[in-house]
């Protein structure tokens, strides 16, 4: 299978501290994408970053991606109660067309 | 809001029955994937259209069929209804034919099977 696998699979912080989620995959890759998911609702593409990249930003998002341990790590500094959610790292494998997602990381930010 | 709708957002029927989700990709996509969420299996990849044809499979039962139209709505059938077949379904578009830049995913499909 190439699904991804994050972990861990729950993480609950306070409000202001960092949040880091990782992710690993099985194959070589094209791209790796991050996604969230608040409660039963669609997902949220939030930031990706391809093979040839070795970090990337995007606010208070911070991904990293190292293809020779073939994982992928993702950290929202000074988290949010509105961060609370489900991240999934998505990775677009050798098979076209097609992501694969990982069972997720259920994030809780409390106030 | 994604641009991506899908309808109807809740689904209660029986076993053995047939249902029709339907989609409606985000201005200017030609892809449309359908995945199916569930407790157990996580988030399943079931099938991706290209401009009208079949592009990708991944764990699509023989029981789900799904089509992409003219207009690029996309429709996903499922027949023969079982209890495990109660998930949310959700669909996604994007621009080109491979997954080489974001999805944009729909609300869902709330399916439940009794």
């Amino acid at each position: 299978s190439q699904q991804g696998e994050e972990d861990p699979q729950a993480l609950s912080i306070q409000e202001g501290e960092n949040a880091t989620m990782n992710c690993s995959y099985k194959t070589s890759i094209n791209n790796l994408q991050w996604y969230r998911q608040n409660s039963g609702r669609g997902l949220v593409h939030l930031i990706l970053i391809r093979s040839n990249e070795r970090e990337k930003h995007s606010g208070r998002l911070r991904v990293t991606l190292d293809t020779s341990k073939k994982s992928s790590s993702l950290l929202i500094t000074a988290s949010r109660a509105a961060d609370t959610a489900s991240y999934f790292c998505a990775n677009r494998g050798s098979t076209l067309g097609r992501l694969y997602f990982g069972r997720g990381t259920q994030l809780t930010v409390w106030p | 809001d994604s641009g991506v709708t899908q309808t109807p957002k809740h689904l209660i029927t029986a076993t053995g029955q047939r249902v029709t989700l339907r989609c409606s990709p985000r201005s200017g996509d030609l892809s449309v994937y359908w995945y199916q969420q569930s407790l157990d299996q996580g988030l399943q990849f079931l099938i991706q259209y290209y401009n009208g044809e079949e592009r990708a499979k991944g764990n699509i039962l023989e029981r789900f069929s799904a089509q992409q139209f003219p207009d690029l709505h996309s429709e996903l059938n499922l027949s023969s209804l079982e209890l495990g077949d109660s998930a949310l379904y959700f669909c996604a578009s994007g621009l080109g034919r491979d997954s080489y830049n974001e999805q944009f995913f729909g609300p869902g499909t709330r399916l439940t099977v009794l």
